[in-house]
């Protein structure tokens, strides 16, 4: 069974820093890795897709890399802004019915 | 391209009631999946539904069901609910392949009282 997680749960950083969260899965049989990013109350928003072929990704600030053999993945966000603060979740598709299993997130706050 | 709708956006029941709830995917997009997201579980996966048909299911009770439409629309009916089914339900569309983004929706709240 497929578990995905992410580390820290939460993270405080002030404008200005760049920073790494982290996502690790246990079965690296995967077929792609989806970053999202959700606002209190809201929906998911897609950030970045890693197809299991790929290394990295990026789209403006946003750098997401893929080491599928060791079951790990980050997202990288470069010069953080307060609009980023949010929580990020990450997901994997797997297994048969090719699913998305989702770690619990990371709770982002850049302070002004 | 307008983007993923449910409706409606926030429902208040008591316990042993039903609930159905809407989904309208993208345009063009086949494939409907929902989700399930509570403070203590966080998100799981309900089921997909492609072209009318379910596709694939998660672990989740037969209180739970849905279809899907000629056009893509999907809903979902939770039948005799329970306080624990409170959550806000995600439902995410893509073409369907599976190689692919899924585009999710803003969601709909439940509470059950």
């Amino acid at each position: 069974k497929q578990e995905v997680t992410q580390i820290p749960a939460a993270l405080s950083v002030p404008e200005g820093e760049n920073l790494v969260l982290n996502c690790s899965f246990t079965d690296s049989a995967i077929y792609n890795l989806q970053w999202f990013r959700q606002d209190p109350g809201k929906g998911l928003t897609s950030l970045l897709l890693i197809q299991s072929s790929q290394r990295e990704q990026t789209s403006g600030r946003l750098n997401a890399s893929l080491d599928k053999s060791s079951g790990r993945s980050t997202l990288y966000i470069a010069a953080s802004q307060p609009g980023d603060s949010a929580t990020y979740l990450c997901a994997v598709s797997s297994g048969s019915a090719r699913q998305l299993t989702f770690g619990s997130g990371t709770q982002l706050t850049v302070l002004p | 391209k307008a983007g993923v709708t449910q409706t409606p956006r926030y429902l208040i029941k008591t316990r042993g009631q039903q609930v159905t709830l809407s989904c309208s995917p993208i345009s063009g997009h086949r494939s409907v999946s929902w989700y399930q997201q509570t403070p203590g579980q966080g998100l799981q996966f309900l089921f997909e539904y492609f072209s009318e048909t379910q596709r694939n299911k998660g672990n989740f009770p037969g209180r739970f069901s849905g279809r899907q439409f000629s056009n893509s629309r999907s809903e979902m009916n939770v039948s005799t609910l329970e306080l624990g089914d409170s959550a806000l339900y995600l439902c995410a569309s893509s073409t369907g392949t599976y190689q692919e983004t899924q585009y999710f929706g803003p969601g709909t709240r439940l509470l059950v009282l």
